[in-house]
């Protein structure tokens, strides 16, 4: 059982297009966080969301935590060809994280 | 500042063989988290190790097993490799304190193959 849903599961668009990437969950997760990882290397840290309703902004990236923290987004908006990479949700859960089944993006140019 | 390190980058092993893998946590952290990464899928908790003790296992087998050292470091061992074993494993360093966000910072990651 997978407690962290991802969709879409890949993702391929053109340069300057925008994209929103669902994580959805039955649990509550005490905070959610979002990672890029790239082909060989080890996933890269985000963003972090604490607060039911929570909206964090990274330049083109906007996150938002549900109200029952139970579900994130993450919006990119004029992608580019460097966002390319796997997008990891991961929720945690008592000193673990728990990883959701990943978005595959590849931008275009 | 340095960041979380691991090795090797690469290995090949044979069904039943025993390995280790190592990892260097990040400056100021305590604690060490480990991940199984399957080809296409997410991470998936392996153990975390804190104060040189296990905190907390996930669903994988006894012959998974960890170390972590005085100075944070930490090795993991797989015991009578499978062919499932296969992936690549993840090292996260993080720094345990009170109030949220279990934010973990990720090493490179080993790649192991079992033939």
């Amino acid at each position: 059982t997978q407690l962290l849903e991802q969709s879409p599961q890949f993702l391929s668009i053109q340069e300057g297009e925008n994209l929103t990437v669902y994580c959805n969950s039955s649990s509550v997760f005490s905070s959610l966080q979002w990672y890029r990882q790239e082909p060989g290397e080890g996933p890269v840290l985000l963003v972090t969301v604490v607060t039911g309703g929570e909206v964090k902004k990274l330049k083109r990236l906007t996150f938002q935590f549900g109200d029952a923290r139970k579900d994130s987004s993450l919006h990119i908006t004029a992608a580019q060809p460097g966002d390319t990479g796997l997008y990891l949700c991961a929720g945690d859960r008592t000193d673990k994280l728990i990883f959701g089944t990943g978005t595959r993006l590849q931008v275009f140019p | 500042e340095t960041g979380v390190t691991q090795s090797p980058t690469h290995l090949i092993k044979t069904r039943g063989q025993q390995v280790t893998l190592r990892c260097s946590s990040q400056s100021g952290h305590n604690t060490v988290s480990w991940y199984q990464q399957a080809l296409g899928q997410g991470p998936q908790f392996i153990f975390q190790y804190y104060r040189e003790e296990e905190n907390g296992r996930g669903n994988f087998p006894p012959r998974f097993s960890g170390l972590q050292f005085p100075n944070y470091s930490s090795e993991l061992n797989v015991n009578a490799l499978e062919l499932d074993d296969s992936a690549l494993y993840l090292c996260a360093s993080s720094s345990l304190t009170s109030g949220g966000g279990n934010e973990q910072f990720f090493g490179p990651g080993t790649r192991l193959t079992v033939l």
